[in-house]
This record gives C-alpha cells, sequence and structure tokens, in this order.
C-alpha cells in the first residue's frame, strides 16, 4: 500500500520569499503524485500532478513540483510568495486502479508574513 | 462545467436524527466519492463508487450510507451518528485513468 509524508507539519515564510514544501512517499511502481490546495473551510483544488515524462511539472498558481524517483519526493516550490498562498498544502499519491485508492499526506500549513 | 455541488453546505443533527448529504457532477465521470475531514487532518476515504457500484468501502460504520442513484448524483444517508462524526465530508469524483479527482467545497457536519 501507498504512503505518503509531509515532515513539516507547519511553516511560515514572508510574503515575497520562496517556498519548498516537502513530500516523500512510498510506493512499489510508478506513482501518480498530485499537490492540493484547501483554504480555511474550503474544499481542495489541485495545483498541478505526476503521471510520467518531464519530472518537472508546472501548476496554477505559480506554484511546480519535482519528482525524484531517486528520492521518493515530490517537492512543491513557488518563488516568491502571495500572501493569498497562506493555506493548507496536501501531497497525495494515486494507485491505479478505476475506484483508485488515493492516499493523502498529513499536510503542511502555510502561514505567509506581511 | 467541471464542478462537483454539494449540498447543504453546513448541517447541524441531533442523534437521533436522519439526514442525507448530497452530492452532483455533470462532467460524465463514472467514479465518485466520499471523503470525511477532521480538523487539521487530510481526507479519509470512505467510499467509491464506479460506474454506480459500490467498490470500496473503508470500513465505515453502519450509521454512514452512501446511494448512487445514478452516474450523476452520490448521496450520503446519515443515522444515529455521533458528535465525533462532525465533520467536513468532501465529495470527489474523477473520469478516466488519469487519477484527476474533482472535489466539492465540502457539507460541513455538526452533530450534537
Amino acid at each position: 500500500a501507498q504512503s505518503v509524508t509531509q515532515p513539516d507539519i507547519h511553516i511560515t515564510v514572508s510574503e515575497g520569499a520562496s517556498l519548498e514544501l516537502r513530500c516523500n512517499y512510498s510506493y512499489g511502481a510508478t506513482p501518480y503524485l498530485f499537490w492540493y490546495v484547501q483554504s480555511p473551510g474550503q474544499g481542495l483544488q489541485l495545483l498541478l500532478k505526476y503521471f510520467s515524462g518531464d519530472t518537472l511539472v508546472q501548476g496554477i498558481k505559480g506554484f511546480e513540483a519535482e519528482f525524484k524517483r531517486s528520492q521518493s519526493s515530490f517537492n512543491l516550490r513557488k518563488p516568491s510568495v502571495h500572501w493569498s498562498d497562506a493555506a493548507e498544502y496536501f501531497c497525495a499519491v494515486g494507485a491505479w486502479n478505476y475506484g483508485q485508492n488515493f492516499v493523502f499526506g498529513p499536510g503542511t500549513r502555510l502561514s505567509v508574513l506581511p | 462545467d467541471t464542478e462537483v455541488t454539494q449540498t447543504p453546505k453546513h448541517l447541524v443533527m441531533g442523534m437521533t436524527n436522519k439526514k442525507s448529504l448530497k452530492c452532483e457532477q455533470h462532467m460524465g465521470h463514472r467514479a465518485m466519492y466520499w471523503y470525511k475531514q477532521k480538523a487539521k487532518k487530510p481526507p479519509e476515504l470512505m467510499f467509491v463508487y464506479s460506474y454506480e457500484k459500490l467498490s470500496i468501502n473503508e470500513s465505515v460504520p453502519s450509521r454512514f450510507s452512501p446511494e448512487c442513484p445514478n452516474s450523476s448524483l452520490l448521496n450520503l444517508h446519515l443515522h444515529a451518528l455521533q458528535p465525533e462524526d462532525s465533520a467536513l465530508y468532501l465529495c470527489a469524483s474523477s473520469q478516466d485513468q488519469t487519477g484527476r479527482l474533482f472535489f466539492g467545497e465540502g457539507s460541513r457536519l455538526t452533530v450534537l
């Protein structure tokens, strides 16, 4: 079975600073990897996803993530954080069958200082 | 239309009540999901319907009863809930083998 860890429970950055959120996964086959963002009281929004091909994927809102198979990682990055980026971020891994088993990491809460 | 719509957005119920949460999508997706999310925790999978048939039940108590009347609708019937069942209930759907889950905004349930 697959699993996901996000080592940082809470990160605080200043507006305009760069950001990296860490994600490590465990899965026996090629994973399908995702980053979701959730604002307080809201549903989940997909930021980006990786299935195959180029290991650097671009997402919405200026986010990108890099898949590193050797490190079992899929870290999320943004070069310049905006105050509106403050939210909870979830990394997830999907095992592929229809009606998929889709596992979320514990989440990282991002706070942004003005 | 790329939305998953959930109603109601908020629900308060007593432990003896019977209520239902509803989820609707018109994207032609054939898999639909219920997740439960407690505060400051990731979503946890409850049920998966694939082609209107229950394919995954993650050992959810019988006081939660899912129903998929057709490919666009997913219900979660609630009966005799406990206060610890208070949470955000998220519905999601997916179409194909690209793994994209579309999530609704959720129904926030409070059990008194």
